[in-house]
C-alpha cells in the first residue's frame, strides 16, 4: 500500500527553523517527483516546493525562495523540507504528495505553527 | 504558472440535488486534472484523477468530465456526507496549482 508519512512539525518562533520529513513506502520512490503542499488555517492549497527524481530540478513558490530548501534521499525513501527564517504566514499544515500513474497520493500532513 | 479558476466558491443545495462544480485552467492541461474533497482537519482526499477516473472506493454518484481548459465535477445525488469542500488541481506542469475551493452547504 502506498504511504506517505510526514513528521517534524511543531511550534517555532518567528525567524526560527524547522525540518520536515516525509517517509515514503509502498512504491518506487526513486521514480517520482515529490512535492510539499501547504494549507494555512482556513485557506486553500498551495504547492510550496517540488523536487525531481534525481534532485537536480527544484521548484519553490516565490514566498519561500531563499528560505526553504527541498531535498530527497533516494537511498532512504525520504523527502525533506528545511525551513529557515520562518514567518507567521508560514503557519500551515504541510503535506507531502506525489503523482503516480496519473493518480495523486498525499500524506496526512504535519502542522507548523510560527508564533511568538 | 497555470491559474485554476474554480466556481462557485459556495454552493447551497439539498440532499438529493444534482450539483456541478467547474474549474477553468488558464491554458490547456491536457486532462491532467484531479478533484478532491476535504473534510475539516483532514488531508484532501482524491476523488477523481485524470479528469474522469474515479478513485477506488469513491461512490459512483461522483463523476468528472472536461478537456483542454474546462472541467467539471458532478455529484448526481447529494448525500449528507457530501456537504464539505472540494478542490480541483492541475498536474500538467509544475508548479501544481489548485482551484480556490467550493464549499457545498446545506440549503
Amino acid at each position: 500500500e502506498v504511504h506517505l508519512l510526514e513528521s517534524g512539525g511543531g511550534l517555532v518562533h518567528p525567524g526560527g527553523s524547522l525540518r520536515l520529513s516525509c517517509a515514503a513506502s509502498g512504491f518506487t520512490f526513486t521514480s517520482y517527483t515529490v512535492s510539499w503542499v501547504r494549507q494555512a488555517p482556513g485557506k486553500g492549497l498551495e504547492c510550496v516546493s517540488s523536487v525531481s527524481v534525481s534532485g537536480d530540478n527544484r521548484y519553490y513558490v516565490d514566498s519561500v525562495k531563499g528560505r526553504f530548501i527541498i531535498s530527497r534521499d533516494n537511498s532512504k525513501n525520504m523527502l525533506y523540507l528545511q525551513m529557515n527564517s520562518l514567518r507567521a504566514e508560514d503557519t500551515a499544515i504541510y503535506f507531502c504528495a506525489t503523482i503516480m500513474s496519473a493518480r495523486p497520493c498525499w500524506g496526512q500532513g504535519t502542522l507548523v505553527t510560527v508564533s511568538s | 504558472d497555470i491559474q485554476m479558476t474554480q466556481s462557485p466558491s459556495t454552493l447551497s443545495a439539498s440532499v438529493g440535488d444534482r450539483v456541478t462544480i467547474t474549474c477553468r485552467a488558464s491554458q490547456s492541461i491536457s486532462g491532467w486534472l484531479a478533484w478532491y474533497e476535504q473534510k475539516p482537519g483532514k488531508a484532501p482526499k482524491p476523488l477523481i484523477y485524470e479528469t474522469s477516473n474515479l478513485e477506488s472506493g469513491v461512490p459512483s454518484r461522483f463523476s468528472g468530465s472536461g478537456s483542454g481548459t474546462e472541467f467539471t465535477l458532478t455529484i448526481s445525488s447529494l448525500q449528507p456526507d457530501d456537504f464539505t469542500t472540494y478542490y480541483c488541481q492541475q498536474y500538467n506542469s509544475y508548479p501544481w496549482t489548485f482551484g480556490q475551493g467550493t464549499k457545498v452547504e446545506i440549503k
